[in-house]
């Protein structure tokens, strides 16, 4: 059974710090995605991650995967309070995505 | 261009009653799937529709059941309502089957059920 498993589950953030979130897959996958949910609200696509090495950055936002560690991560850069979000990994080794728990995370000033 | 739209946004149903969700994707996707989000399970897969075919599913009873129609669109059924089925349920598209390109995801519809 696949497993994704993401970590920390929650995150408090200092306002203009640095902060890693992991993901981990139990499973061969070479496509790792990475999606936003703020509250009451849907996912949205942060990052499509198709190759081993392949980095991705967008703002503050910077995501990487390491197919043969079976590991993707996601940096964020200086945070601020727009970044207070659910952050899920999702992985599709069989064209189903299998998310992880996700990563709560709030930015306190 | 307009998104994923999910009908309705909310629910509320009785135990033993049954349930059809609608989905309607991006104009031009093909591959619709559906998703159960709850607190306890997290995101779930339930199963995803190709050009009107059922190409997986995920590990929720028969009771869960869904179908495509010749233009995209896509309902989920859900019957013999139980408690434990109260959950955010999401649609998504994408252009094509395989996922390269992300999903995009509806709004959901929350389903009460007591």
């Amino acid at each position: 059974e696949l497993k994704v498993e993401q970590n920390p589950l929650f995150l408090s953030m200092q306002e203009g710090k640095n902060y890693t979130i992991y993901c981990n897959y139990s499973t061969t996958s070479d496509r790792l995605y990475w999606y936003r949910q703020d509250p009451g609200k849907s996912l949205e696509s942060l990052f499509v991650l198709l190759s081993n090495g392949a980095v991705k950055q967008e703002g503050r936002l910077m995501a990487s995967l390491d197919t043969k560690a079976r590991l993707s991560t996601l940096h964020i850069t200086a945070a601020v309070h727009d970044l207070s979000a659910t952050y899920f990994c999702a992985v599709d080794p069989n064209y189903k995505l299998s998310f992880g728990a996700g990563t709560t995370v709030t930015v306190r000033a | 261009k307009a998104g994923v739209t999910q009908t309705p946004r909310y629910l509320i149903k009785t135990r033993g009653q049954q349930v059809t969700l609608s989905c309607s994707p991006i104009s031009g996707h093909r591959s619709v799937s559906w998703y159960q989000q709850t607190p306890g399970q997290g995101l779930q897969f339930l199963f995803e529709y190709f050009s009107e075919t059922q190409r997986n599913k995920g590990n929720f009873p028969g009771r869960f059941s869904g179908r495509q129609f010749s233009n995209s669109r896509s309902e989920m059924n859900v019957s013999t309502l139980e408690l434990g089925d109260s959950a955010l349920y999401l649609c998504a598209s994408s252009l094509v089957s395989g996922l390269n390109s992300p999903l995009h995801f509806g709004n959901g519809t929350r389903l009460t059920v007591t």
